[in-house]
């Protein structure tokens, strides 16, 4: 157990629908990240939040959007689903900025299958 | 922007053999480097780490050095089990922008086989 938890870990739902995708960071981690790992693209950073503010923006699509809450939970939120968005969810924490720079935490994902 | 290139997989090797993964970088600034492993079905888990030019992350046998004239950070281990079966990743980290995200690597399979 990495200490960073994912729910649901897997996550099947039609073209068109909304989902929430939930993230608990390591206890003490202010840090979170999300990525997306599909089998075209590999991984792909998503977007950063620090103690509740967005820190860094990768390649998100104007669909999906995120948060991080006062107690350093994390939320992805992904609309109008496409056949396209099935893959691998990422969620990983680390304590500190500075402390992304020696490597992070990551959680066992959550698999999303749009059907 | 920067960028991390791994040599394709799969790769596969007969237990006890030597192992190399190419990993080469391009990159502005000093980046930190990484190594993260995938087992089948499960989240990344990090391997080992460089932070600074020859640096030699190790962990489990397995190494890597942190060379910044040839921006590379080959991962090697001397002899394989069938354990280590797994995906490999090489990242480095980009603090570009406030963040500090991590840049993967297409990730570079590896099969042991007895």
């Amino acid at each position: 157990d990495s200490g960073v938890t994912q729910t649901p870990k897997h996550l099947i739902t039609a073209t068109g629908q909304r989902v929430t995708l939930r993230c608990s960071p390591r206890s003490g981690d202010l840090s979170v990240y999300w990525y997306q790992q599909s089998l075209d693209q590999g991984l792909q950073f998503l977007i950063q939040y620090y103690n509740g503010e967005e820190r860094a923006k990768g390649n998100i699509l104007e669909r999906f959007s995120a948060q991080q809450f006062p107690d350093l939970h994390s939320e992805l939120n992904l609309s109008s689903l496409e056949l396209g968005d099935s893959a691998l969810y990422f969620c990983a924490s680390s304590r500190n900025r500075r402390e992304g720079n020696y490597g992070y935490t990551f959680g066992s994902g959550t698999r999303l299958t749009v059907v | 922007g920067d960028s991390v290139t791994q040599m394709e997989g799969p790769v596969t090797l007969s237990e006890e053999a030597f192992l190399t993964i190419n990993c080469t970088y391009t990159a502005t600034g000093y980046p930190s480097l990484f190594w993260y492993v995938q087992y089948p079905g499960e989240g990344l888990q990090l391997l080992l780490k460089a932070t600074k030019a020859d640096d030699k992350g190790s962990n489990k046998g397995f190494e890597a050095t942190y060379r910044k004239e040839t921006t590379s950070f080959h991962l090697e281990k001397g002899s394989v089990q069938v354990s280590d079966s797994a995906v490999y990743f090489c990242a480095l980290s980009d603090q570009e922008g406030g963040g500090n995200k991590l840049t993967f690597g297409t990730g570079t399979q590896l099969k042991v086989e007895l």
